[in-house]
């Protein structure tokens, strides 16, 4: 296990067009995030997983979002209907439970969607 | 609302000087703070966590809750430290799960 991974590393779509990312997260983590990151941002936060449930989307998160993690190992997320201003770089991270403290993410690399 | 600041988009500063990184929380609680960074062509990682006390890579942060600020700080900057560096924060117990970052701080260190 060497991290987490996210596949596509690019995407350029045309607008109208529906997308799909994969994040495989570390295999011990049972925590998974989606965060975007727009030109000069911070990473946003979209969704948290805690095994296969969802336990909160971001207001960010329109209905043409959705993402599912179904058997608590690997998640995707689905972008229906792309619009221009979904072009941004889609972080997947993973941490684990344990305590009470927050130990910090593990981060993929990031998949980057541009919409033409 | 919790909110992040970081003030400057860009430092710039020879090697040897000391650098501060400055950050500035807006959190109703007691929060957890962080630094990430991101080297070139790099994915953003964990630099430290306040709560661990720690230096790592002779950098170091330390809290401040009546200034509500976590600056991060070294003495002596190296060219390898020039990077993008994110303050973030979460909240403790059951809100600990998500992150809020700041726009990152751009540093970089001149030979």
């Amino acid at each position: 296990d060497t991290g987490v991974s996210q596949d596509p590393r690019h995407k350029i779509t045309k607008r109208g067009q529906n997308v799909t990312f994969r994040c495989d997260p570390i295999s011990e983590h049972n925590r998974l995030y989606w965060y975007r990151q727009t030109l000069g941002q911070g990473p946003e936060f979209l969704t948290y997983f805690q095994n296969e449930a969802q336990l909160e989307k971001s207001r960010l998160l329109s209905d043409r979002f959705s993402a599912e993690r179904p058997k608590g190992s690997f998640s995707t997320l689905e972008i229906q209907r792309t619009e221009q201003g979904d072009s941004a770089m889609y972080l997947c991270a993973s941490s684990s439970l344990a305590g009470s403290g927050n130990y910090g993410y593990t981060f993929g690399s990031g998949t980057r969607l541009t919409v033409v | 609302a919790q909110r992040v600041t970081q003030p400057e988009k860009l430092l710039s500063v020879f090697k040897g000087a000391p650098v501060e990184l400055k950050c500035n929380y807006s959190y109703s609680g007691s929060p957890e703070l962080f630094w990430y960074v991101q080297y070139s062509r790099q994915r953003l990682q964990l630099l430290l966590r306040h709560i661990s006390r720690e230096s790592i890579k002779g950098f170091t942060a330390d809290l401040n809750k009546g200034e509500t600020s976590f600056h991060l700080k070294k003495p002596f900057a190296q060219e390898e430290d020039s990077a993008m560096y994110y303050c973030a924060l979460s909240g403790r117990g059951g809100s600990n799960y998500k992150l809020t970052f700041g726009k990152g701080t751009l540093l970089t260190v001149n030979p």
